[in-house]
């Protein structure tokens, strides 16, 4: 069974520390992709990065980066110098190919204090 | 712009009575999804659709019921038969299986709660 868990229910960091947002994922297959979320307090899911199970290079894009590392099955994401629009629910989601589910872990929930 | 569109914003639902959420999008996306979050407990998948004039159940399908008549629309419908239908409601869609890895992309959401 395929499983996504993020163990932190809720963070809070002051505005300029860095944070990281954990992710485990559970799966047998050997071709996958993982997926980061970002859910503002508009309620709209924004998609903000995916990764294949063959690409286990990290990525950065401005502030934010990942490190997804197949001998741990994890996939997090630090947010470097927070700020208070980064204040959020983020999801990490994992989908088998081949197939049209998406599984989602229940989020963490993101507060950047001013 | 392309996108999806999830109206209304807010429904009340008395009741007994059935309620329609209306999904669109302009993506061309092959694959529809609705999804049900309740606080604390993340996403959960209520149908999906991979095609017109043909959906699946997800996790949670009891008292919900959807159709795909147009590529383009995916209407969700909570009947009387759902008993706790107060949640907020989200639509998604993406490209269709043979393009790996798609993303989703998810409308703005409907916030339903009983009267």
């Amino acid at each position: 069974a395929q499983k996504v868990t993020q163990a932190q229910t809720e963070i809070s960091v002051v505005e300029k520390e860095d944070v990281t947002l954990d992710c485990v994922y559970e799966t047998r297959d050997t071709t996958y992709y993982l997926f980061w979320y970002k859910q503002p307090p508009s309620g709209e899911l924004v998609f903000l990065i995916r990764r294949n199970s063959f690409d286990e290079q990290n990525e950065i894009s401005g502030r934010y980066s990942w490190n997804f590392q197949k001998s741990t099955s994890s996939f997090n994401f630090t947010i470097t110098a927070s700020q208070v629009v980064d204040s959020a629910v983020y999801f990490c989601a994992l989908r088998k190919e081949g197939t049209y589910k998406y599984i989602f872990g229940t989020g963490t929930r993101l507060k950047v204090l001013a | 712009d392309g996108g999806i569109t999830q109206s209304p914003k807010y429904l009340f639902r008395k009741e007994g009575q059935n309620v329609t959420l209306s999904c669109e999008q302009n993506l061309n996306h092959d694959a529809m999804y609705w999804y049900r979050q309740d606080p604390g407990q993340g996403l959960r998948l209520i149908y999906y659709s991979q095609i017109v004039n043909d959906f699946q159940k997800g996790d949670i399908a009891e008292g919900y019921s959807v159709s795909r008549e147009k590529k383009e629309s995916f209407p969700l419908t909570v009947t009387s038969a759902q008993k706790n239908p107060t949640a907020f409601y989200l639509c998604a869609s993406s490209l269709g299986t043979s393009f790996r890895g798609q993303p989703q992309h998810f409308g703005d959401g409907t916030r339903l709660s009983i009267l």
